[in-house]
């Protein structure tokens, strides 16, 4: 089946433009995450829904960052005022209910501020 | 916390040679430990996980991990490197959230002919 979609895969903006990272996660998966990757480094959490709801945000680096998932599928990570160290590639997985640790990745959007 | 460290950044092997690539995590309770991989441009993909069943874990394309709570060690091996596994792969320990994971550093892995 389909796994994880994001879109778009690269996003160029120049500093203080806002940008929307859009991701699908897999059909029937309550749960969704994003992480950041910075250039060299291993992802690092950002935050975390289960449907609809977002039970952790506490690796969202600034207030200038903010993710929805409205209706328990798709989700949007915002993020305002863009500043060049949000330079870096954008994750988003899912997993199902019962088995959270297991995560399956999508592809990424790699945003470069300028 | 969760931790873990990757012992190397670079790992070089030539094509039919073994690989090994290291990873030391730090847990105050049993963790659940996984290996990722990526490849440029591709998302991460789930090579193997250890979640408390059997100490040795078998993954797909030939990798396996020996979790040894002893060395607080999961290493990655494979018997003999093919050229597609040239990759970032990425040792990884869920956190204390019950969700997250906490990703090592990476090692990249360079295979050549």
């Amino acid at each position: 089946g389909a796994g994880v979609s994001q879109s778009p895969r690269y996003k160029v903006a120049k500093r203080g433009q806002d940008v929307a990272l859009r991701c699908d996660p897999i059909s029937g998966h309550v749960s969704l995450f994003w992480y950041q990757q910075a250039l060299g480094q291993g992802p690092e959490f950002l935050t975390y829904f289960q449907n609809e709801a977002q039970l952790d945000k506490s690796g969202l680096p600034s207030d200038r960052f903010f993710a929805e998932r409205p209706e328990g599928s798709v989700s949007t990570l915002k993020i305002q005022r863009t500043q060049q160290e949000d330079s870096a590639v954008y994750l988003c997985a899912s997993s199902s209910r019962n088995l959270p640790y297991e995560q399956y990745f999508g592809p990424g959007t790699r945003l470069t501020v300028t | 916390a969760q931790s873990v460290t990757q012992l190397d950044s670079h790992v070089s092997v030539s094509e039919g040679t073994p690989v090994l690539l290291r990873c030391n995590y730090s847990s105050s309770y049993s963790p659940s430990l996984f290996w990722y991989v990526q490849h440029p441009n591709k998302g991460l993909q789930l090579l193997l996980k250890y979640t408390s069943a059997a100490t040795l874990v078998k993954g797909i394309n030939g990798f396996e991990a020996e979790f040894k709570k002893s060395e607080t060690s999961f290493h990655l091996t494979k018997p003999s490197a093919h050229m597609s596994d040239a990759a970032e792969y990425f040792c990884v320990v869920s956190g204390d959230s019950g969700y997250a994971l906490n990703f090592g550093k990476g090692t990249s892995l360079l295979v050549t002919p």
